[in-house]
């Protein structure tokens, strides 16, 4: 089983600043996936970006980048430059090792409110 | 062209009505699931299917009955519908194969906002 921690339940930054959205998980599996999702408050998923357990390097997508901390099993999503249309909730998620017929999705954390203020 | 539609958005209904949730997806995965999003939006697993078979059947009350008549359509069929039931369902689709360049990712749909009154 998975388990996702996101400790933040709301953070208020001022625009054009970076902000960090803390992650943590926990897993036995030896190969998982992690993912940041972003919900505007019009409701729908957006993927930002994905980090795989045997990815070396932090991925990056844009102004999005994954501090990826395997030994921690932290997966923080950095956000550089904030802009004011990058409030919303967002949320970690990860998956565990594919299996064979297997349809587990994501595990979800509870998310965190981010409000970028002028 | 929509990736994965469902519809309707919203349905506002009465106590111990019976109502469906239709979800389609064009990109040629083989799961599909449904997703519950809670009033503090949490997200939790309901139910995924692997090319028409029920693979995940989490603790979801029997009122609750998905259905997947090919691997691009998943409906949810809800009977008797509670107060409780109010939330907002998420369908969503993805390639779980564990071949090369496959993630896991969940594509979504743009969520059903269900209202019991």
């Amino acid at each position: 089983a998975q388990k996702i921690t996101q400790t933040q339940p709301g953070m208020f930054v001022q625009e054009k600043e970076a902000v960090t959205l803390d992650c943590t998980y926990d897993t036995s599996d030896q190969s998982y996936g992690l993912f940041w999702y972003k919900q505007p408050s019009s409701g729908e998923m957006i993927f930002l970006i994905y980090q795989g357990s045997y990815d070396e390097q932090n991925a990056t997508e844009g102004r999005y980048s994954l501090n990826f901390q395997k030994a921690r099993k932290s997966a923080n999503l950095v956000i550089s430059a904030s802009q004011l249309g990058d409030s919303a909730m967002y949320f970690c998620a990860m998956r565990g090792e594919f299996k064979r017929g297997g349809a587990d999705g994501l595990t979800f954390g509870k998310g965190t409110h981010l409000i970028i203020q002028p | 062209d929509t990736a994965v539609s469902q519809t309707p958005k919203y349905l506002v209904t009465q106590m111990g009505n019976d109502k469906s949730i239709k979800c389609e997806q064009n990109l040629g995965h083989d799961t599909m699931y449904w997703y519950k999003q809670d009033s503090k939006k949490f997200l939790k697993i309901m139910f995924s299917y692997n090319n028409k078979e029920l693979i995940i059947n989490e603790t979801v009350p029997n009122r609750f009955s998905p259905k997947s008549p090919d691997k691009a359509h998943l409906n949810l069929h809800i009977n008797s519908l509670e107060l409780g039931d109010s939330a907002v369902y998420f369908c969503a689709s993805s390639q779980d194969r564990g071949l090369a360049g496959e993630t896991g990712e969940l594509f979504f749909g743009e969520g059903s906002r269900l209202t019991v009154l």
